[in-house]
């Protein structure tokens, strides 16, 4: 299975001001995706970054909300930007492996809570 | 569309015992990939399983267990003898892999996970 470490771990940041999440991979992975899972829900997706390429957003996500880059195959960061206390969530950085045979595994996430 | 539905929202059981988690999906591709994760309470998703929608043999790992029915659309997890680090949410997914054709990501519907309680 892939190692996937997410920075930070945990952060508690002020309304108004933005997060930046980093995922790395100790492999190299095609595909790399962004969850969110909000107080007590399931995850959502929020965007595919492919490498070298814009991500793609699911719908009710965009691209100046949650900005994401993927300058090569074993990192990526998204940022949250201009936070609200709604965007108090886990954001899960998840992998697909270069294999392409749907393995798919998941970061530690980063509890975000915003006051 | 595609939608995954994990009815049950919370189940308490006494160590030892059986218990099983339901899962029901939706989906129009006939081509698709269901998955099992858990969720300890320290957050991180924790992978069980993933069978592809044209394998139907049940599948057995230790104490657990997965019945996929594609005539009632389930893909049911049991663990037996079940013992308190079980302790978790999990959830099923679904991918079908007409978005994997179309936008050459295998894209994950979550269902809203079980919450699972192991009591000594």
């Amino acid at each position: 299975s892939a190692v996937i470490s997410q920075k930070p771990s945990r952060d508690i940041c002020q309304r108004g001001t933005s997060l930046t999440i980093q995922c790395q991979v100790d492999s190299q992975v095609t595909m790399m995706f962004w969850y969110r899972q909000q107080p007590g829900q399931s995850l959502t997706l929020i965007a595919t970054a492919n490498q070298g390429s814009e991500a793609t957003y699911e719908s009710g996500f965009v691209i100046d909300k949650f900005p994401i880059s993927r300058p090569n195959l074993t990192f990526s960061t998204l940022t949250v930007s201009n936070m609200s206390p709604e965007d108090s969530s886990i954001y899960l950085c998840s992998v697909e492996r270069l294999a392409g045979d749907n393995e798919q595994f998941f970061g530690p996430g980063t509890r975000l809570t915003v006051l | 569309a595609q939608k995954v539905t994990q009815a049950q929202t919370e189940i308490s059981v006494v160590e030892k015992e059986d218990v099983t988690l339901d899962c029901v999906y939706e989906t129009r591709d006939t081509t698709y990939y269901l998955f099992w994760y858990k969720q300890p309470p320290s957050g991180e998703l924790v992978f069980l399983i993933r069978r592809n929608s044209f394998d139907e043999q049940n599948e057995i790992s230790g104490r657990y267990s997965w019945n996929f029915q594609k005539s009632t659309s389930s893909f049911n997890f049991t663990i037996t003898a079940s013992q308190v680090v079980d302790s978790a949410v999990y959830f099923c997914a679904l991918s079908p892999l007409s978005a994997k054709i179309i936008q050459g990501a295998q894209k994950l519907v979550f269902g809203q996970g079980t919450r699972l309680t192991i009591n000594p």
